[in-house]
């Protein structure tokens, strides 16, 4: 079983709209890394966020930290083909092991 | 600056052989991990090496173990090798430890496939 439950499990949409992945646990964590994987590829870092509550914001993406340090949600304005990719998010344990979710993939569609 | 290595890019064994498989940190890091991505399964942390040492370890049989040169590159060993160990398995690294969350970068991965 996965340590962190990501949301849905598969995305598509069409150009321009908008779309949130969850990503969801019971385990507290010190930090959330929100990574992206193209086929082929390994996964590039996105984001860090460390502090509950937190907002990030990378150009028309935007990341949540949860108050209590357990969830986090990705947000993307105005979905461009580029967009198209494995989102995973991942969990820092206190003893520095990453717990990855299963991963969101989102395609956008022309 | 180079970003890390890892080969080769894929690998084919059959049943019961052994895999070696290599990764080369970026620069001036000195922790490396190792992840299993197999279909359908997510990443799953294998082992995490740092100065040498073996500092963690995943839910993973002993037949998978590793090392961590002195130049801090780093070596997994699949032994005895069963259908079900075919998967990506990536390489990620980072700086040394300094108390806090260190970001981990990741390789592109060796492709694993027994038959």
């Amino acid at each position: 079983t996965q340590l962190l439950e990501q949301s849905p499990q598969f995305l598509s949409i069409q150009e321009g709209e908008n779309l949130t992945v969850y990503c969801n646990s019971s385990s507290v964590f010190s930090s959330l890394q929100w990574y992206r994987q193209e086929p082929g590829e390994g996964p590039v870092l996105l984001v860090t966020v460390v502090t509950g509550g937190e907002v990030k914001k990378l150009k028309r993406l935007t990341f949540q930290f949860g108050d209590a340090r357990k969830d986090s949600s990705l947000h993307i304005t105005a979905a461009q083909p580029g967009d198209t990719g494995l989102y995973l998010c991942a969990g820092a344990g206190y003893d520095y092991k990453l717990s990855f979710g299963a991963g969101t993939t989102v395609t956008v569609r022309a | 600056e180079a970003g890390v290595t890892q080969s080769p890019t894929h690998l084919i064994k059959t049943r019961g052989q052994q895999a070696t498989l290599r990764c080369s940190p970026i620069s001036g890091h000195t922790s490396v991990y190792w992840y299993q991505q197999a279909l359908g399964l997510g990443l799953q942390f294998l082992l995490w090496y740092d100065e040498g040492e073996e500092r963690n370890r995943g839910n993973f049989p002993p037949r998978f173990s590793g090392r961590q040169f002195p130049n801090y590159s780093s070596e997994l060993n699949v032994n005895a090798l069963e259908l079900e160990d075919s998967a990506l398995y990536l390489c990620a690294s980072s700086p040394a430890r300094t108390g806090r969350w260190e970001t981990q970068y990741f390789g592109p991965g060796t492709r694993l496939l027994v038959l």
